[in-house]
């Protein structure tokens, strides 16, 4: 089975500070994928990437960035967070487009 | 832009009776369609996916989906709902190769 874990499952942050969200697959997939999922809004994709080093941004990506150093690990980063990115927060990774993604079980993340 | 509609926000069904959850969706070319489920704090599980072929798509845990072109619909269905289905489930449609449009999810209740 594949296996999407991401570091925490709870964080609580002070506003300001940055914030480091980490997920791992385990699966070898090119397609990773950064949510963020609010009651009654669904999931919103923050940034994907195809590849080591390659990123995209998706509906959401101002006040975020990402890193993918590593096939297997890509990284959601909060410059300076802020009340407004009080939220859950899901990963994903897939084979390919038609393919399902897989998810963590997500991180919440308050901030204060 | 593609984009999807859960009409409802929830579902109340009781243990036995058919059940279904109701999925529109909007997009340019063929659509390539998922449902996924959330238990709480959870991620995304993968239910099933409609890419072509059979309008009748079976997935896990005894659900199916039926795809209806004319009416751009993707309903989820269940012949005989157990409480244990009770949770929160989204209809998705792919956006290129860019991951996935979500709606915003249909709390379904299953009453003993």
């Amino acid at each position: 089975d594949v296996k999407v874990t991401q570091s925490s499952r709870y964080l609580v942050k002070r506003t300001g500070e940055k914030v480091f969200l980490e997920c791992v697959q385990d699966m070898d997939h090119e397609n990773m994928f950064w949510y963020r999922q609010d009651p009654g809004l669904g999931l919103r994709l923050i940034y994907f990437s195809y590849d080591v080093k390659m990123k995209e941004k998706g509906d959401i990506p101002e006040g975020y960035s990402v890193s993918r150093e590593k096939k297997e690990r890509f990284s959601l980063i909060l410059e300076s967070a802020s009340t407004n990115q009080t939220s859950m927060y899901l990963c994903a990774s897939s084979s390919g487009a038609s393919q399902p993604q897989h998810f963590g079980d997500g991180t919440r993340l308050s901030i204060l | 832009a593609q984009s999807v509609a859960q009409p409802e926000d929830q579902v109340n069904v009781a243990e036995g009776n058919p059940l279904t959850v109701k999925c529109t969706y909007s997009v340019s070319g063929n659509p390539y369609l998922f449902w996924y489920v959330q238990y709480p704090n959870r991620g995304l599980q993968f239910l099933l996916k409609y890419i072509t072929g059979d309008n009748l798509v079976k997935g896990s845990y005894g659900f199916e989906a039926e795809f209806n072109k004319s009416q751009t619909s993707f309903h989820l269905k269940k012949p005989s709902a157990l409480v244990s289905d009770s949770a929160l489930y989204f209809c998705a449609v792919r956006r290129g190769a860019d991951g996935l449009t979500f709606g915003k999810g249909t709390h379904l209740i299953i009453q003993p």
